[in-house]
């Protein structure tokens, strides 16, 4: 499995809502990233996992919060979120130390209305 | 800090010519640097790789040399598809960081 997948592949959720991204890999990979993409930009990275323990938090506001249960999961939660955090969310992985190769998954189109 | 510049584009170009995309960088150290893809709706691909000065990196007819006099990693096809239309990011990482820096990407459009 060479894969990272990520579900839901579309969200809409209201202000008000609270809903979780899921991403998984089972490439034995012990790094996992979150990263935002705005249309027409490049992504910006949010978290990073490495060994499941969070090691870098991008300054992201507290209504995003990561979650990663065990080497393979790594969920973001969502809650009271704005439109303007309407966006491709991408997840990623890569081995860890060494190998800087980054396995991106297909995204989650989020929409806050 | 690290940064990477890349032409924004958009390029269009008709099938089979040639394509060339520039990317230059700035960093500490030695990074390693890559060329992703992103088609229509999708996520980001690993076109190709080089993880020292001199390296080339090549794939699906496309490649790109490691060039630390020039801090260069210019992407090149010798003859481009239709299927090629796509946005491509050049990035670099350090190799003991764990963030990617992405260049704004740019789009290609290939005309038939």
């Amino acid at each position: 499995d060479t894969e990272v997948t990520q579900t839901p592949k579309h969200l809409v959720m209201g202000m008000t809502n609270k809903k979780s991204l899921k991403c998984e890999q089972h490439m034995g990979h012990r790094a996992m990233y979150w990263y935002k993409q705005k249309a027409k930009k490049p992504p910006e990275l949010m978290f990073v996992y490495s060994y499941e323990k969070l090691s870098i938090n991008e300054s992201v506001p507290s209504r995003f919060s990561p979650e990663c249960p065990n080497s393979s999961l790594l969920n973001l939660h969502l809650h009271a979120l704005q439109p303007e955090d309407s966006a491709l969310y991408l997840c990623a992985s890569s081995p860890g130390r060494g190998d800087r190769s980054y396995t991106f998954g297909s995204g989650t189109r989020l929409t806050v209305v | 800090g690290n940064s990477v510049t890349q032409m924004e584009g958009p390029v269009t170009l008709s099938e089979e010519a040639f394509l060339t995309i520039n990317c230059t960088y700035t960093a500490t150290g030695y990074p390693s640097l890559f060329w992703y893809v992103q088609y229509p709706g999708e996520g980001l691909q690993l076109l190709l790789k080089a993880t020292k000065a001199d390296d080339k990196g090549s794939n699906k007819g496309f490649e790109a040399t490691y060039r630390k006099e020039t801090t260069s990693f210019h992407l090149e096809k010798g003859s481009v598809q239709v299927s090629d239309s796509a946005v491509y990011f050049c990035a670099l990482t350090r190799n003991y960081g764990q963030n990617f820096v992405f260049g704004p990407g740019t789009r290609l459009s290939v005309l038939p």
